[in-house]
């Protein structure tokens, strides 16, 4: 069964922490893993990771992917309260080898992310 | 630019009573996925289209039915509501990368929250 499981599942911190959100995945024909952030509607995009070790940056925020070991980490450095949310992972894979099959998402159960002024 | 748009924002319904939610796109995507978000649970999916007049099933599509009107719409119908159905939904599209075969990161709409009583 396909898998993705995030941690922690909640979070407080205080502004100007750093913090670490962790997922890892068990999929059949990994394609990418995507990070959301969630607020009060819609997730809106954050990061697609494709490749293993190239750490993608935006701003305080950065995402790197390990497809040997079934994991990738998002990172927010200087944590302001407008940080806070739900941080979704989530990993698209296909239900077969072949290429031309398309894809679907898998989301984990999100990370809520508290920041405290 | 309106992305994309789900109708109603919100709903309340008896159990048994039939209802059908609406989503359209403007982006030209040919992918249109419908999602539900339980606490705890992350989002999973209920019914994708990879393109006009194509549709399948998630991993949580009982007791629902989609209908794939055109490019832009994709419309989720629920026959007879279950409390168990009491949740928010999301409408997604996206676009698949053609020389790559990987999928564009999903657009979300800002959710339809709806309440089985």
């Amino acid at each position: 069964e396909d898998k993705v499981v995030q941690s922690p599942l909640s979070l407080v911190v205080h502004e100007g922490d750093t913090v670490t959100l962790n997922c890892s995945y068990e999929v059949t024909n990994f394609r990418s893993l995507l990070w959301y952030k969630q607020e009060k509607k819609a997730p809106t995009f954050l990061f697609m990771l494709t490749s293993s070790g190239i750490e993608k940056k935006s701003g305080r925020l950065s995402s790197i992917l390990d497809k040997k070991e079934l994991f990738s980490i998002l990172n927010i450095t200087a944590t302001q309260t407008g940080d806070s949310a739900i941080y979704l992972c989530a990993v698209d894979h296909a239900p077969s080898a072949g290429g031309t099959s398309y894809g679907k998402l898998t989301f984990g159960q999100g990370t809520i992310l508290t920041v405290h002024p | 630019n309106a992305g994309v748009t789900q109708t109603p924002k919100f709903q309340v319904l008896k159990t048994g009573q039939s209802m059908t939610l609406q989503c359209a796109q403007d982006m030209n995507h040919n992918s249109m996925y419908w999602y539900r978000q339980d606490p705890g649970m992350g989002l999973r999916l209920i019914y994708y289209s990879a393109s006009e007049g194509t549709t399948d099933k998630g991993e949580v599509p009982n007791g629902y039915n989609v209908s794939r009107l055109n490019k832009r719409e994709f419309s989720l119908r629920l026959e007879s509501a279950a409390p168990s159905q009491t949740s928010v939904y999301f409408c997604a599209s996206s676009d698949r990368d053609r020389v790559f075969l990987v999928n564009q990161p999903q657009h979300f709409g800002d959710g339809t929250r709806l309440s089985i009583l």
